[in-house]
């Protein structure tokens, strides 16, 4: 399977903990993407890289929230201290040419 | 008022019918314009794009985009209830350097056999 993969696909943690979620994107796209998704709304632009390079980073992105992409190749998203407004689906997505490809989401659930 | 308007449904209808789903917008800068289709706990799939004004067909598929009044519409035909789904529209924008897609809220549809 060469589409958008993440990991883990579901986490559970206690409020406070720090979580670190893993995006690998499709080979040879550049672009990459990482998106929230709360019930009942559509996914909500989080942050943008080019390469390595986190070209934009949404106000939706508090200071608890870091987003890497060291090789420019997989990109990890952590949350620090999480609260319970941070349970959400986390998306990635990569493109080439603009048309975003979205993995399957990492569920995460906040007690 | 939101950039990307969407009415959340539900819409329920039965198979065959023909289902049409819109999105208003208000932003000019929007370049391109989507639809993904979203399964239940699953990530978004992309369906359709396009990004000039008029219509374009894959299948039983036809998204229409009006940029003059700022309204784009996926049609389904013969619709099956393998398309039940929540369906999004989005749209793209480039800005500064940097590219990111603004969602509706997507509507529900559900295809009864």
């Amino acid at each position: 399977d060469t589409g958008v993969s993440q990991n883990p696909r579901h986490k559970i943690t206690k409020r406070g903990q720090n979580v670190t979620f893993r995006c690998d994107p499709i080979s040879e796209h550049n672009r990459l993407y990482w998106y929230r998704q709360t019930l009942g709304q559509g996914p909500e632009f989080l942050t943008y890289f080019q390469n390595e390079a986190q070209l934009e980073k949404s106000r939706l992105l508090s200071d608890r929230f870091s987003a890497e992409r060291p090789k420019g190749s997989f990109s990890t998203l952590e949350i620090q201290r999480t609260e319970q407004g941070d349970s959400a689906m986390y998306l990635c997505a990569s493109s080439t040419t603009g048309l975003q490809y979205f993995g399957p989401g990492t569920r995460l659930t906040v007690t | 008022q939101k950039e990307v308007e969407q009415d959340p449904g539900p819409l329920s209808v039965p198979e065959g019918a023909i289902v049409s789903l819109n999105c208003t917008y208000s932003n000019s800068a929007f370049q391109y314009f989507m639809w993904y289709r979203q399964y239940s706990r699953k990530g978004p799939e992309l369906l359709m794009y396009t990004y000039s004004s008029g219509n374009k067909e894959d299948g039983r598929f036809t998204a229409q985009v009006d940029k003059s009044s700022k309204y784009i519409s996926l049609f389904i035909r013969d619709s099956q209830p393998s398309d039940s789904a929540t369906y999004l529209c989005a749209m793209s924008v480039f800005q500064g350097g940097s590219e990111k897609l603004v969602f509706g809220k997507g509507t529900k549809l559900t295809v009864n056999p």
